[in-house]
């Protein structure tokens, strides 16, 4: 069964620094592998996904992500963070082709931003 | 841009009381979802949902629930007879023809049962 780890729960860093968030998969097949977003009171917006090709994906409001099979990982990145990017942030891993379109997502990494 | 819209934003309901969770999906999409997410866990899956016919389930979604698509735009969620572990987020997805995984999210709309 596919699964996703989210290793940390909360992150705490300093608008304008860097930023990366980590996932893990576990998937027997090449994965289809998402990004999620939500704000607080809002829904799930999706920021990226990766399915197949160039491992490194750009996404919505300045994110990137590397897709990396050896170390079965998906990692968000934002080289300088914003205030308003403070959010809770969720890895997904998708089966389709399998005959199956659900997502299963990790329990999210929330993001705080010191001004 | 087109978003998936739910109602109501929050429903409180007592124990044993049916529930029925709306929402309108993108227009032009094929594939419709529910999802839950328990306070303080992840968001689980539910339930997908195409050419009229459930696709698949999860082992959550019990005879308790059931998904409707009454017209063209609704999707609906019922819970028949609600427990109190069914308080939770629920959140509505849909996705289009070609593009299958790529799922939009509504807001969602909180249950809480007492």
């Amino acid at each position: 069964a596919q699964s996703v780890t989210q290793p940390d729960i909360h992150i705490t860093v300093s608008e304008g620094a860097s930023l990366e968030l980590r996932c893990n998969y576990s998937y027997g097949a090449t994965p289809y592998l998402f990004w999620y977003v939500q704000s607080p009171g809002q829904g799930l917006q999706l920021l990226l996904k990766y399915f197949s090709g160039d491992t490194l994906v750009q996404g919505i409001k300045g994110f990137e992500a590397e897709f990396k099979r050896s170390q079965s990982s998906f990692n968000l990145r934002k080289p300088s963070v914003h205030w308003s990017d403070a959010a809770e942030y969720f890895c997904a891993v998708g089966s389709s082709g399998a005959g199956s379109y659900q997502l299963t997502f990790g329990k999210g990494t929330k993001l705080s931003v010191i001004p | 841009e087109p978003e998936v819209t739910q109602t109501p934003s929050h429903q409180v309901t007592q124990m044993g009381q049916e529930v029925i969770l709306r929402c309108v999906p993108i227009s032009n999409h094929l594939y419709f979802y529910w999802y839950r997410q328990i306070l303080g866990q992840k968001v689980e899956f539910l339930v997908s949902f195409y050419n009229n016919e459930i696709s698949e389930k999860s082992e959550i979604f019990d005879d308790q629930f059931s998904v409707e698509r009454p017209d063209g735009s609704n999707f609906t969620l019922k819970i028949r007879s609600t427990k109190l572990e069914d308080s939770a987020m629920y959140f509505c997805a849909s996705s289009r023809e070609g593009l299958v995984d790529t799922q939009y999210f509504g807001p969602g709309t909180r249950l809480t049962v007492l």
